[in-house]
């Protein structure tokens, strides 16, 4: 089965730890992203990559850290500079990265933190 | 930058009936618009994409359309059923560089069809 997987389902962190959200897909995308959902809001961009060995910083990059040493593969650390980081975390992937008008993003299930 | 809004935030309707969900975005300038389906709790499910170029598309009971010149998008949903109870959530994606090129989130339709 082609998709997007993402691990922990449930993630609980406690104050002033590290703690690191798995993203693999298997569909071949170049591209990959993270976003961040609040309750009742759309998603905001925390960083994307569109290929490997290279990542940029989005809309709320402050606090996280990303690494993409496989194109596989886009793992997501939010670190104890994030002040608010209880949220639903979602990761996605697209062939092209943004270049076409044809690219299309597919997410993965999600990881929702709770900081406690 | 680039807007995107979703009016109404909520919406209840019965079995059966036909609905229109609405997406507005300031910059007519984009790539193309998707449309997702979340049901609680879940990651999104593609809906439809519409190129820029292109001024509908269709999936089953989903026809999305796009007017680019006022910046809307509307997603029409034939004999609604309960099964398509979920947040609606529409994304542009803007010519641009940088992050700027990439989605825009509306905040999403919660649609609850009612049996």
């Amino acid at each position: 089965d082609g998709g997007i997987t993402q691990s922990p389902k449930y993630l609980f962190r406690k104050e002033g730890q590290n703690v690191t959200l798995s993203c693999e897909q298997n569909l071949n995308h170049d591209a990959m992203y993270w976003y961040r959902q609040d309750p009742g809001q759309g998603l905001r961009l925390i960083y994307y990559s569109q290929i490997v060995n290279d990542f940029q910083k989005g809309d709320i990059a402050e606090g996280y850290s990303v690494s993409r040493e496989k194109k596989e593969s886009f793992p997501l650390t939010v670190t104890s500079a994030q002040k608010n980081p209880t949220a639903f975390y979602l990761c996605a992937s697209s062939i092209l990265g943004g270049f076409s008008i044809f690219d299309e993003q597919f997410f993965g299930p999600g990881t929702r933190l709770t900081v406690l | 930058k680039q807007e995107v809004t979703q009016i109404p935030a909520a919406l209840s309707v019965p079995e059966g009936e036909n609905l229109v969900l609405n997406c507005s975005f300031t910059d007519s300038a984009i790539y193309n618009l998707q449309w997702f389906r979340q049901d609680p709790g879940k990651g999104l499910t593609s809906l439809l994409l519409i190129q820029s170029s292109q001024r509908e598309q269709t999936s089953g009971r989903l026809n999305a359309s796009l007017d680019k010149s006022s910046g809307r998008s509307t997603l029409y949903i034939a004999a609604s059923q309960p099964g398509d109870s979920a947040t609606y959530l529409c994304a542009v994606r803007r010519i641009s560089s940088g992050s700027a090129r990439q989605l825009t989130f509306g905040s999403g339709t919660q649609l609850t069809v009612l049996p």
